[in-house]
């Protein structure tokens, strides 16, 4: 089956500009998870999606971050404006509900400048 | 809420030796405790897990063990080979659909 789909890749952008990112989750997993891992850390939720539906958007930094699911599949996940401690590797996870196994898209390295 | 604790943060290991990572969580409600692996540019891959009801689970040279009593569970690898140097991340969640909480991550570097 196919993974979970991020791009781009790599984004260099110099401070407070906006930036975007988009994620496809397997098909058919109706929870979808961003993280945000700084170099040399684990993963840390930023939000996390049941079908279209917010569940858990507690440590989104949301003056300055937003994401949506609007049709319940693929994701965006917006900074705006960005910091320097923005910089750091965007995870898109996804995973089948009730099962808790989150599968992980290969990330997008944000760097600001 | 939770916090996941893991250590060591570097563990350097000769091929052919067993590597044990140690991982500890606060939340006693929590009941599902994966294990992930990621390489250099890639995302973390699950490589096993184990839930509550369950004191360890095996799969070929991979071993998880839970201690409920304690709040901590461990990595075992045996038999280790050059490929499995990498970073390998503990997590815990508490329910079903609840996002991980990870710990900091052990680089583990396997030398021939």
């Amino acid at each position: 089956e196919a993974g979970v789909a991020q791009s781009p890749r790599y984004k260099i952008i110099e401070k407070r500009q906006s930036v975007a990112f988009w994620c496809n989750p397997i098909s058919g997993h109706a929870t979808l998870y961003w993280y945000q891992q700084i170099l040399g850390q684990g993963p840390k939720l930023l939000i996390q999606f049941q079908n279209n539906g917010v569940v858990d958007d507690s440590q989104l930094p949301k003056d300055r971050f937003s994401a949506e699911r609007l049709k319940g599949v693929d994701s965006t996940l917006k900074i705006q404006p960005a910091k320097l401690e923005d910089s750091a590797v965007y995870l898109c996870a996804s995973s089948l509900v009730p099962k808790n196994e989150a599968f992980f898209g290969q990330g997008t390295r944000l760097t600001v400048v | 809420g939770e916090n996941v604790e893991q250590h060591p943060s570097t563990l350097s290991v000769q091929e052919g030796d067993s590597a044990v990572i140690k991982c500890t969580y606060s939340d006693s409600a929590s009941n599902y405790f994966p294990w992930y692996k990621q390489e250099l540019g890639k995302g973390p891959q699950l490589i096993i897990d184990i839930r509550s009801n369950v004191g360890e689970k095996k799969d070929q040279r991979i071993a998880v063990t839970l201690n409920k009593t304690a709040k901590h569970f461990s990595l075992h690898i045996t038999e280790t080979q050059p490929e499995d140097s990498a970073v390998y991340f503990c997590a815990a969640s508490n329910q079903a659909g609840t996002a991980l909480i990870f710990g900091k991550g052990t680089t583990l570097s396997v030398s021939s």
